[in-house]
């Protein structure tokens, strides 16, 4: 599997649930963020998450790093129809500048 | 502060045209970064610039493409004798000067690029 890739690839819930998305990647990272991208649109940035970190939180969102599994889980709780869009993880190679991105998890929240 | 500014949003070129993408970054930002991102799948990283200097390229394709980002004005990503396969989402993404304490990238809306 490719760096950075997401599972699974389409999630559709009912408004109100929570969803959570993974992430797993393959080499050692700086940090990892994650992005939103509503249907032809620009990328939205999320949160990022250091590799010296495991868990934060932003609003409704919140985000697991696990290092020794190379993984990752973006929860959205108490999800809204708005919240319906692609997400990605990004994961850096040790640059700090060049990101590796997954072909992303389509979330549908039904309303 | 405006964010990352693209123009076109789309633009059509017929096969062996040039095609010209512009990106404006965030006001404060001096790194720029081109993604492109192919039908139904993540963003490939292409160029990494900084004012007047090109810091890595490693994901522009051999031939054809190049960018730039001059002392004044936008940053150019250009497209020659497009192809096909050419056609794609192209994003630019700005981030502050190193050592500001982020490395989180800002994307613009992109440029849907369709070579006919």
């Amino acid at each position: 599997s490719q760096q950075g890739e997401e599972d699974p690839q389409a999630l559709s819930i009912q408004e109100g649930e929570n969803a959570t998305m993974n992430c797993s990647y393959k080499t050692s990272i700086n940090n990892l963020q994650w992005y939103r991208q509503n249907s032809g649109r620009g990328l939205v940035h999320l949160i990022l998450i250091r590799s010296n970190e495991r868990e934060k939180h932003s609003g409704r969102l919140r985000v697991t790093l696990d290092t020794s599994k190379k993984s990752s889980s973006l929860l959205i709780t108490a999800s809204r129809a708005a919240d319906t869009a692609s997400y990605f993880c990004a994961t850096d190679d040790g640059s700090n500048y060049k990101l590796t991105f997954g072909k992303g998890t389509l979330l549908t929240v039904n309303p | 502060n405006a964010g990352v500014m693209q123009n076109p949003r789309h633009l059509v070129r017929r096969r062996g045209q040039e095609a010209r993408l512009r990106c404006s970054p965030m006001k404060g930002h001096s790194h720029v970064y081109w993604y492109r991102q192919l039908p139904e799948e993540g963003l490939k990283f292409m160029v990494y610039l900084q004012k007047e200097n090109i810091i890595d390229e490693s994901g522009m394709p051999k031939e054809r493409f190049s960018a730039e980002f001059p002392k004044e004005g936008p940053s150019i990503l250009r497209i020659q004798q497009v192809v096909r396969g050419d056609s794609a989402a192209y994003f630019c993404a700005s981030s502050p000067p190193r050592g500001v304490g982020s490395y989180e990238q800002y994307f613009g809306p992109g440029t849907r690029l369709t070579v006919t």
